[in-house]
């Protein structure tokens, strides 16, 4: 098993731009989240999905969409990239519940200039 | 805000030194987790505790759940290199998300 994956590892926008993040897993967890990581902030949530077609705010989602068409995908959208969003994003996932051990993916950093 | 609070940001401690990191949260906690990330790594799951005033080993680390299920800690004995990272806990409170405290960086010197 490949666990949680993330695309792409590094990337580099421009302010304005949009890109997605692609989050996988296959351990059929129902339960996939999108955290970003800031030096002194610990992991903060921006959303999350509780199952297939559902989707949720978390802490800081203001600036990205997500999607989960399918199970075992999870999409993280920025539509106009701000300077505020350089961060190293990662994807979890986990079994059971909301408050259940979560499995990380390998993070994506993101710069925006 | 922020409302789970970890202490200390840093610590830097000689190989063979003792190390500990406190969470603290203004509100009861239904259960509390302890990640690791090593340098440039993911967060790696290490424990949950759920029960008031559990305490559990894994090797030399132990981590206690407060009475009050307000406040955890981690303690490792005796530090290793292996053991540099960035410990996280996590707590949530009945029916809500994981809420990541802002992490402890340890730092080892040989």
């Amino acid at each position: 098993n490949a666990g949680v994956t993330q695309t792409p590892k590094f990337r580099v926008l421009k302010t304005g731009q949009s890109m997605t993040l692609l989050c996988a897993q296959d351990m059929n967890h129902e339960y996939m989240y999108w955290y970003r990581q800031d030096p002194g902030m610990g992991l903060r949530l921006i959303h999350y999905s509780v199952g297939e077609g559902t989707t949720a705010k978390g802490e800081v989602p203001d600036g990205y969409n997500v999607s989960r068409l399918k199970k075992q995908n999870f999409l993280l959208g920025l539509e106009s990239a701000a300077p505020s969003q350089t961060s190293v994003y990662f994807c979890a996932s986990s079994p059971l519940s909301l408050g259940a051990e979560q499995y990380f993916g390998p993070g994506t950093r993101l710069t925006v200039t | 805000g922020q409302q789970v609070m970890q202490i200390p940001q840093y610590q830097h401690v000689q190989e063979g030194e003792d190390f500990t990191t406190y969470c603290n949260s203004s509100t009861t906690l239904s259960n509390i987790q302890w990640y690791k990330q090593r340098p440039g790594g993911h967060p790696v799951f290490l424990i949950q505790l759920v029960k008031s005033g559990e305490v559990k080993k894994q090797k030399r680390l132990t981590f206690q759940f407060g009475e009050a299920k307000k406040n955890s800690s981690l303690h490792i004995t005796a530090t290793q290199t292996t053991d540099v990272g960035t410990y996280f806990c996590a707590g949530i409170r009945q029916g809500g998300k994981l809420i990541f405290g802002q992490g402890t960086e340890l730092s080892v010197k040989p």
